[in-house]
């Protein structure tokens, strides 16, 4: 069965650093890229970018580009997502999901991580 | 940059058919993806390659297009349908979702 397990939800203060991860299980991790999907309160779904586990080929959204890193580690099966200076406009959950290629779909989506960036 | 554009929502009665449209430059040249994510959920695909239905997604969901406008199709629209809708497509090796759209079962 395949599965995306995040991380569980973080409250931090603005200025602070973060990681959050996105283990896959099930497939082979190697095999489909891995994306982070933002949603900010009460509003719809924004694409971050994206990472290629093989090789870490990694593409973000202009809009996040410069704002976040996104990584991954074979030998865990896991993706992350880290900021080095959180905002409160941060504050949001966010997705992985995983990418098939030849179908160009977001086909599992873990279960979503709350981030909260308040002082 | 690219942009999907859908109404933010739509109202339907139980027992008819809604449609949800996704409009964009060139869409017709892209795949278009659909997704239903429901209140505390995570999205869920209805549709992929624009008219494709993922086993385990019910066929009262399909997909077509025309020109540059996307749609997703329910028939028959149950009370559990009730959700947000966004199309996604691709754009310059960038993932696009459209803003959304809420459907309304009443």
């Amino acid at each position: 069965e395949v599965q995306l397990v995040q991380s569980g939800a973080e409250v931090k203060k603005p200025g602070e650093s973060l990681r959050i991860s996105c283990k896959a299980s099930g497939y082979t991790f190697t095999r489909y890229w891995i994306a982070w999907v933002r949603q900010m309160p009460g509003k719809g779904l924004e694409w971050m970018g994206i990472i290629d586990p093989i090789d870490s080929d990694t593409r973000y959204s202009p809009s996040f580009q410069g704002q976040v890193i996104i990584s991954a580690d074979e030998s865990s099966n896991t993706a992350y997502l880290q900021w080095s200076g959180l905002r409160a406009s941060d504050t949001a959950m966010y997705y992985c999901a995983r990418h098939v290629y030849d179908t160009s779909n977001f086909d599992f989506w873990g279960q979503g991580t709350l981030v909260t960036v308040s002082s | 940059s690219y942009e999907l554009t859908q109404a933010p929502s739509v109202s339907v009665s139980p027992g008819q058919s809604a449609s949800i449209t996704c409009s964009g430059d060139k869409l017709g040249d892209k795949y278009v993806s659909w997704y239903q994510q429901k209140p505390g959920q995570s999205p869920v695909v209805l549709i992929y390659q624009s008219t494709r239905r993922p086993s385990g997604i019910p066929q009262r969901f399909s997909g077509s297009k025309s020109g540059n406008t996307a749609t997703l199709t329910i028939s028959g629209t149950q009370a559990m349908d009730e959700a947000d809708y966004y199309c996604q497509a691709w754009d310059s090796n960038t993932a696009v979702f459209g803003g959304g759209t809420k459907l309304t079962v009443l």
